[in-house]
């Protein structure tokens, strides 16, 4: 069955700290697509990174950086250099090309702290 | 600018009351969505649906019921059936069957609360 587990529940930070958010999945399937998505206060999912199954490749987009390894099925993402502004829950998924669907994990919440 | 527009933004709803949430989209995205979230959990799969006058139940469609007479239209009612639907409800799109791998776009959501 295809699983999503986001072990951390909540974390807090203090302003210009690096955090790390955890990610495993699981699935059968050689082909899929893993997701983050950040939630802000507001409620409205924002969509951050995709990275499909073939590409192993990391990825950084200014203070934000994604770790994806098959071998250990993890796609884990970096902050670096918090802030206030990166508060919110943020949401790993994973897709299941069978149905169409998308696997959410149960999100992190990330306070930064001033 | 497009988008997915999701009213009202907060909702009551009586006991034995059939409510209904709008969801609006002007992506021309082909499948539409609806989410449930509550605190502290992930976003569970209500309804789907892929192309318009279809639809699937998702993992959660026990008291809910949709319709999807229009490409950019996907209402979620609420029925009395739901003994629980104190929530916060979220609506997504994309580009359909077969495109899973395309990121879904959500709208703003909407908080329903029981009176």
């Amino acid at each position: 069955a295809q699983k999503v587990t986001q072990a951390q529940t909540e974390i807090s930070v203090v302003e210009k700290e690096d955090v790390t958010l955890d990610c495993v999945y699981e699935t059968r399937d050689t082909t899929y697509y893993l997701f983050w998505y950040k939630q802000p206060p507001s409620g409205e999912l924002v969509f951050l990174i995709r990275r499909n199954s073939f590409d192993e490749q990391n990825e950084i987009s200014g203070r934000y950086s994604w770790n994806f390894q098959k071998s250990t099925s993890s796609f884990n993402f970096t902050i670096t250099a918090s802030q206030v502004v990166d508060s919110a829950v943020y949401f790993c998924a994973l897709s299941d090309l069978n149905t169409d669907k998308l696997i959410f994990g149960t999100g992190t919440r990330l306070q930064v702290f001033p | 600018d497009g988008g997915i527009t999701q009213s009202p933004k907060y909702l009551f709803r009586k006991e034995g009351q059939n409510v209904t949430l709008s969801c609006e989209q002007n992506l021309n995205h082909d499948a539409m969505y609806w989410y449930r979230q509550d605190p502290g959990q992930g976003l569970r799969l209500i309804y789907y649906s892929q192309i318009v006058n279809d639809f699937q139940k998702g993992d959660i469609a026990e008291g809910y019921s949709v319709s999807r007479e229009k490409k950019e239209s996907f209402p979620l009612t609420v029925t009395s059936a739901q003994k629980n639907p104190t929530a916060f409800y979220l609506c997504a799109s994309n580009g359909g069957q077969g495109k899973t791998y395309q990121p879904q776009h959500f709208g703003d959501g909407t908080r329903l609360s029981i009176l």
